[in-house]
């Protein structure tokens, strides 16, 4: 089945501590793409990546980092949370860097930083 | 920059009433919009696109959106609401850089 997969999906942690999100696509898809969705200001690009190795900031990168080490795989990293990162975190992929292409969404993490 | 307004963060409709949920956008460059729509504890999924083939595009589920460039509009509409439509919907535009910009979305309660 096609489709994108994070891991957790859910998270309780606390300031500081660092911790990885996983996202795999199994779709062989150029782009990437992390956002964060909270209440009243819908979701918001933090990070997206055109293919291998190239990684842009979107509009809320700070505190965040990425990699694309893998074509399926894009980890997006907290190195020190804080409580203004618990949000609910989605990763998208589409097939190439054309704009107009349709962005499929894994399932969601849940992140909360005590 | 891009940036996309939806007009209205509920919206309530009753069973078999018409669905409309309004987008407005801002872009330097001719854009690409998108709706999509996710339900509770899941994903976002599309429902169209516009990509400047046809300014009125249908989509997934009888839902439809008209491109008006005098307007800067992508308002999205559905002739009669179902139970099932229930959801939070996001309008979205893509820029140059493969950027993509989201609305702060629409929450649509269907009253049975």
């Amino acid at each position: 089945e096609a489709q994108v997969t994070q891991n957790p999906r859910y998270l309780i942690t606390v300031t500081g501590k660092k911790l990885t999100v996983t996202c795999s696509q199994n779709m062989n898809h150029e782009y990437m793409s992390w956002y964060r969705q909270d209440p009243g200001l819908g979701l918001r690009q933090i990070y997206y990546s055109m293919n291998v190795e190239v990684t842009d900031k979107g509009d809320v990168p700070e505190g965040y980092k990425v990699s694309r080490k893998e074509k399926r795989n894009f980890p997006l990293i907290l190195e020190s949370p804080s409580p203004n990162q618990t949000s609910l975190y989605f990763c998208a992929s589409s097939p190439n860097r054309d704009r107009y292409n349709e962005q499929f969404f894994g399932p969601g993490t849940r992140l909360t930083v005590l | 920059a891009q940036s996309v307004t939806q007009l209205g963060s509920h919206v309530s409709v009753s069973e078999g009433a018409l669905v409309l949920l309004r987008c407005n956008y801002s872009s330097s460059v001719p854009p690409y919009l998108f709706w999509y729509v996710q339900y509770p504890n899941q994903g976002l999924q599309l429902l169209l696109k516009y990509t400047s083939a046809a300014t009125l595009v249908k989509g997934i589920n009888g839902f439809e959106a008209e491109f008006k460039k005098s307007e800067t509009s992508f308002h999205l509409t559905k002739p009669s609401a179902h139970m099932s439509d229930a959801a939070e919907y996001f309008c979205a535009v893509s820029d140059l850089g493969n950027q993509f910009y989201f609305g702060t979305g629409t929450s649509l309660t269907v009253i049975p």
